[in-house]
């Protein structure tokens, strides 16, 4: 049974540091591929980026300069990393895999909400 | 590439076959998906490629469209499917999801 699940911390201080682990079930991160999408309160869906089962990483443009993600295989985890962090940058945070091809998403985890505030 | 849905908000009753719309800001062949996302929850994958069906979703749901114009089709809606649609275009870098159609109970 194919399971993502997002963790990490629900509050976090502006220009600090944002880190948020996905934990797959299922699935090898070795075959399929990560991403990391973003949903403001009340708004629509932003795509951050992706990791691919081959380690090699992708990121959107609007936020290359701050976004790190990463995984460890053997852990079956996925990690983001963004830094800087501003009130903006509140919202639900998604993992979800893709279908193998970097396209459409078929499956995705609960979502886990980063609320940035001092 | 940006995609623009409309209308923002539709209101419809139970029972009603309506269709949802997608445009592309350059062509993306068929690389177009749909979502709905219920309040509270994940979003969950409907269409893929336009128009191919997903294992496990109401055949009420069809895609249709290529280029730069797309469309969602829901026949006779049902309770639950009063909830958000987004479209999501893999042709190119960045990733982008369209801004959503909500579909509300008149």
């Amino acid at each position: 049974q194919v399971q993502l699940k997002e963790s990490g911390p629900g509050l976090v201080q502006p220009s600090q540091t944002l880190s948020l682990t996905c934990t797959v079930a299922g699935f090898s991160l070795t075959s399929y591929n990560v991403h990391w999408v973003r949903q403001p309160p009340g708004k629509g869906l932003e795509w951050m980026g992706v990791i691919w089962n081959t380690g090699g990483t992708r990121y959107n443009s609007a936020l290359k300069s701050r976004l790190s993600i990463s995984k460890d295989t053997s852990k079956s985890q996925v990690f983001l990393k963004m830094n800087s962090l501003q009130t903006e940058d509140t919202a639900t945070y998604y993992c979800a895999r893709d279908s193998g091809w970097g396209d459409y998403f078929d499956y995705w985890g609960q979502g886990v909400m980063v609320t940035v505030s001092s | 590439i940006m995609l623009t849905q409309s209308p923002a908000t539709l209101s419809v009753t139970p029972g009603e076959s309506i269709s949802l719309s997608c445009r592309a800001s350059q062509s993306i062949s068929t690389n177009l998906h749909w979502y709905q996302q219920k309040p509270n929850e994940s979003p969950r994958v409907l269409i893929k490629y336009a128009s191919q069906s997903i294992s496990g979703i109401p055949s009420r749901f069809s895609g249709s469209g290529s280029g730069t114009d797309f469309t969602l089709n829901i026949n006779r809606v049902e309770p639950e499917d009063f909830s958000v649609y987004y479209c999501q275009q893999s042709n190119s870098w960045p990733l982008t999801f369209g801004s959503g159609t909500k579909l509300e109970i008149k």
